[in-house]
């Protein structure tokens, strides 16, 4: 089945304490990307990556970290989480966005993150 | 970044009504443009997209309208039911990003 996989699904940690979100997928697919939702805010681009190797920053990248030593995988890291990263993350990828066809995105199931 | 403005942000219409929900942007070198249904506790799903070069897309109940001079593109049910609750939020991509709006918390009263 195609799809993309996060893990964990709940995470709650402490302040300081480095974690990692990882997020594969298996549909050969070029691009992919790492969003936090928070209430009223919708969905907000962390990081995205092109390609193996090719990372850039989006909107809100500050105190996570991403790598794309693979194509099918894209993990997120925060290396010293705090309280204001709480939030609800979701990894996503899609095929060739930058296109002309139309190439969604397809998430994951998200990983609920409490930082206390 | 691009900043994309959807409205409203909560909606209730009685079964069986029509659902408009409008979204606006400002980057005209956006070119493609998904609509996503969440429903509670779970991911964001594609229900419809749209690209730049059509004005009008229907699937069934669903359709997307973009007015690429005025900047702005709309979802439309029509015939909603109960099932049709959920989040939905527009988006964009300019290329390189996709660009989400705050989302709608759509209700469907039985």
């Amino acid at each position: 089945e195609a799809q993309v996989t996060q893990n964990p699904r709940y995470l709650i940690t402490v302040t300081g304490k480095k974690l990692t979100v990882t997020c594969s997928q298996n549909m050969n697919h070029e691009y992919m990307s790492w969003y936090r939702q928070d209430p009223g805010l919708g969905l907000r681009q962390i990081y995205y990556s092109m390609n193996v190797e090719v990372t850039d920053k989006g909107d809100v990248p500050e105190g996570y970290k991403v790598s794309r030593k693979e194509k099918r995988n894209f993990p997120l890291i925060l290396e010293s989480p705090s309280p204001n990263q709480t939030s609800l993350y979701f990894c996503a990828s899609s095929l060739y966005p930058w296109s002309s066809y139309n190439s969604p995105l397809h998430f994951g199931n998200g990983t609920r993150l409490t930082v206390t | 970044g691009e900043n994309v403005e959807q409205h409203p942000s909560t909606l209730s219409v009685q079964e069986g009504d029509s659902a408009v929900i409008k979204c606006t942007y400002s980057d005209s070198a956006s070119n493609y443009f998904p609509w996503y249904k969440q429903e509670l506790g779970k991911r964001p799903q594609l229900i419809i997209d749209i690209r730049s070069n059509v004005g009008e897309k229907k699937d069934q109940r669903i359709a997307v309208t973009l007015n690429k001079t005025a900047k702005h593109f709309s979802l439309h049910i029509t015939e909603t039911q109960p099932e049709d609750s959920a989040v939905y939020f527009c988006a964009l991509n300019t290329g390189n990003q996709f660009y989400f709006g705050t989302g709608t918390s759509l209700t469907v009263i039985p």
